[in-house]
C-alpha cells in the first residue's frame, strides 16, 4: 500500500453513462497525477495539479474528460458519455513538489480504477 | 514512438538468473524512474537516478544510466518468482528551469516471468 487511495476500483458501465474516480494522495503531498492505461501499454500522462491548480490539461483526452481538485486534498477524474474505447485503468499518483523538490521526489501510485464501458 | 522504450518486451529466466531490461529515451531528462506492476496492480516504484547521476543499487536491483546514450538498464540479480512482473522505465523531463514537473512518461514496459 502506497498510501494512495483510489475508489472504485472497477466500474462497469454502459456506453454514454458518465462515471467520476476519486484519488485521496499522501496527506502531505501537494502535487497529484492521473494517468491512463489500456492493456499492454505503460501509463498515459493526462493531467495533474499542484495544490487546487490545474497546471496541465492538454493530455485530458477530449472535452468528455474533466478533473478537479476542488480543496487541494482529494481529486475526481470525470468522464462524460462514455464510450467503450474509455475502458482502461485510470491511474492516480503524488508526490511532493515546487522549488527545492526537484528531481528528488519519489512518485507514488495509487492501485488504479477499471473502467470496463458495455 | 514514446519517449521511453523497453527492450525486451518480454523475457523469460529461471530462478537465480539474472534479468537485464534496458530503456531508452529521446529527450534531456531531469531523472528516470523504474517501476514494477504486477498483473491488474497499481505501480510500484523501485528506484529512481538522476540524470547526474551513472549507477544506483538498491537490494538486488541496479541501475545505470548512460545521458549520452540516452539509455538505462536495470539489472535484477538472484531473481525469484516473486519478482514476476511488468517493469516500465519513466522519463521525468527537465523543463527550462532546469527543474521536473514530475511528470513521467512511460515505455512500453518489459514481461518478465520468473520460473521456479
Amino acid at each position: 500500500d502506497t498510501g494512495v487511495s483510489q475508489d472504485p476500483r472497477h466500474k462497469i458501465t454502459k456506453r454514454g453513462q458518465n462515471v467520476t474516480f476519486r484519488c485521496d494522495p499522501i496527506s502531505e503531498h501537494n502535487r497529484l497525477y492521473w494517468y491512463r492505461q489500456t492493456l499492454g501499454q505503460g501509463p498515459e500522462f493526462l493531467t495533474y495539479f499542484q495544490n487546487e491548480a490545474q497546471l496541465e490539461k492538454s493530455r485530458l483526452l477530449s472535452d468528455r474528460f474533466s478533473a478537479e481538485r476542488p480543496k487541494g486534498s482529494f481529486s475526481t477524474l470525470e468522464i462524460q458519455r462514455t464510450e467503450q474505447g474509455d475502458s482502461a485503468m485510470y491511474l492516480c499518483a503524488s508526490r511532493k513538489g515546487g522549488p527545492g523538490y526537484s528531481g528528488r521526489n519519489t512518485i507514488y501510485f495509487g492501485e488504479g480504477s477499471w473502467l470496463t464501458v458495455v | 514512438s514514446q519517449q521511453g522504450e523497453e527492450d525486451p518486451q518480454a523475457l523469460s529466466i529461471q530462478e537465480g538468473e539474472n534479468a537485464t531490461m534496458n530503456c531508452s529515451y529521446k529527450t534531456s531528462i531531469n531523472n528516470l524512474q523504474w517501476y514494477r506492476q504486477n498483473s491488474g496492480r497499481g505501480l510500484v516504484h523501485l528506484i529512481l537516478i538522476r540524470s547526474n547521476e551513472r549507477e544506483k543499487h538498491s537490494g538486488r536491483l541496479r541501475v545505470t544510466l548512460d545521458t549520452s546514450k540516452k539509455s538505462s538498464s536495470l539489472l535484477i540479480t538472484a531473481s525469484r518468482a516473486a519478482d514476476t512482473a511488468s517493469y516500465f522505465c519513466a522519463t521525468d523531463l527537465q523543463n527550462a528551469g532546469g527543474t521536473s514537473y514530475g511528470k513521467l512518461t512511460f515505455g512500453q514496459g518489459t514481461i518478465l516471468t520468473v520460473h521456479p
